[in-house]
């Protein structure tokens, strides 16, 4: 079965400064990957998704992606945060055809400082 | 708004008791997932559904059910509830029933068991 680590529980990270949320996922094959963010008493919103092609994935709100099969790894960057990127990060993943619900990491908790 | 309609958004119940979950799907949506979201556990996926039928199960307790309506709409329903069952409760809709097509997240339901 399929599962998600997100080793960071809480991270801060300063105004402007950038960001790389990390995530790591156990699959046999190739599985399609999801970043989502929940913000303070909201549902989670879908940032992006890879499924095949370009390992580099685009993102809304200016997140992006990146696939690492080496190293099962689909961390999520941004280069410049913004104090409304507070929020709460879940990476997840689904495997096979995709017929399966999607397994959820524990999530990252993303402070914003001045 | 994402679509996906929660009720109640708050609700505090005593030990024993019994309640009732409501969501109703985006508009041409046919899935719908209940998850759990709780400090220790995170998001644990508990059921779906797709037009009608149990899909997929999951973490689900014995004393939870669900089920989804010929309108779709779905309902959870939570019986002798103890104090570990509070939690915030998120159901999620899909075009299809696969992963790959997204999920939109209703903005859940909080309960609080005393």
């Amino acid at each position: 079965a399929q599962s998600v680590t997100q080793p960071d529980i809480h991270i801060t990270v300063s105004e402007g400064a950038s960001l790389e949320l990390r995530c790591n996922y156990s699959y046999g094959a190739t599985p399609y990957l999801f970043w989502y963010v929940q913000s303070p008493g909201q549902g989670l919103q879908l940032l992006l998704k890879y499924f095949s092609g370009d390992t580099l994935v685009q993102g809304i709100k200016g997140f992006e992606a990146e696939f690492k099969r080496s190293q099962s790894s689909f961390n999520l960057r941004k280069p410049s945060v913004h104090w409304s990127d507070a929020a709460e990060y879940f990476c997840a993943v689904v495997g096979g055809s995709g017929n399966t619900p999607l397994v959820f990491g524990k999530g990252t908790r993303l402070s914003v400082i001045a | 708004d994402s679509g996906v309609t929660q009720t109640p958004k708050h609700l505090i119940t005593a030990t024993g008791q019994r309640v009732t979950l409501r969501c109703s799907p985006r508009s041409g949506d046919l899935s719908v997932y209940w998850y759990q979201q709780s400090l220790d556990q995170g998001l644990q996926f508990l059921i779906q559904y797709y037009n009608g039928e149990e899909r997929a199960k999951g973490n689900i307790l014995e004393r939870f059910s669900a089920q989804q309506f010929p309108d779709l709409h779905s309902e959870l329903n939570l019986s002798s509830l103890e104090l570990g069952d509070s939690a915030l409760y998120f159901c999620a809709s899909s075009v299809s029933g696969r992963a790959l097509s997204g999920y939109t997240f209703g903005s859940g339901t909080r309960l609080t068991v005393v």
